[in-house]
């Protein structure tokens, strides 16, 4: 079946830093891949769609500049949070889509993320 | 999108069918059901999708009713490993594809 790899699965570090987390469909082309964020005993919750070579989309209230997202192959995309605080302590999950638009997206297994 | 409606939580003994209900009456033609779980601390999973015909797969059945304003999704035999929150969600074909997770239905499965 479709395999999507998330990495780092686990990190913890100091206030202010930025920190990147990878998103890769190790068996099929994703045109598109989406990230979320899933805060304790919460639902997950869309972040943002990105596209192959496209800038992403974001939702309401997600701040682009603070988390940047780049999707430049199609087996490849990143999320950077940059100056990550406390607050931005949580799961960070991508999933990625083939692009036939009835098909199932897939997930990775997440990044939990914790800012002291 | 469609929303859909789900209970908060369900028991099942092992070995049992688990039958889980989710209501999404204001679905539209061209709207798929798709149904995924999430075991703690991982990365939700897919399990089976449909349009208007009952589906089955290795994991499970999706039995959609006739007006598709509601669909059931059944583990025939459940194992204490299928205890896990599990998300209904109506998807239309033509859209960017995003997946909009409510709170599901978190499923116990007891010895």
């Amino acid at each position: 079946g479709a395999v999507v790899s998330q990495h780092p699965s686990w990190v913890i570090c100091k206030s202010g830093t930025s920190v990147k987390i990878e998103c890769r469909s190790l068996d099929f082309q994703a045109t598109t891949m989406f990230w979320y964020r899933q805060f304790p005993k919460q639902s997950l919750m869309l972040m943002a769609t990105s596209n192959e070579g496209s800038k992403a989309t974001y939702e309401q209230g997600v701040e682009k500049d603070k988390f940047l997202i780049n999707h430049a192959s199609l087996t490849l995309s990143t999320l950077t949070v940059t100056s990550a605080h406390p607050e931005d302590s949580s799961f960070y999950i991508c999933s990625a889509a083939q692009g036939v638009s009835n098909q199932p997206q897939h997930f990775g297994d997440g990044t939990r993320l914790s800012i002291l | 999108d469609a929303k859909t409606t789900q209970p908060p939580s369900m028991d099942c003994a092992e070995g049992r069918a688990a039958n889980l209900p989710c209501n999404h009456s204001t679905i539209s033609g061209n709207e798929y059901v798709y149904w995924y779980r999430q075991i703690h601390s991982q990365g939700p999973q897919y399990i089976i999708h449909g349009l208007k015909n009952n589906e089955t797969n290795e994991m499970a059945s999706l039995i959609i009713t006739e007006d598709r304003k509601s669909s059931t999704l059944i583990l025939p035999h459940a194992t204490l490993r299928d205890t896990a929150v599990y998300y209904c969600i109506v998807r239309g074909s033509g859209n960017t594809g995003k997946l909009i997770f409510g709170q599901g239905t978190t499923l116990q499965v007891k010895p």
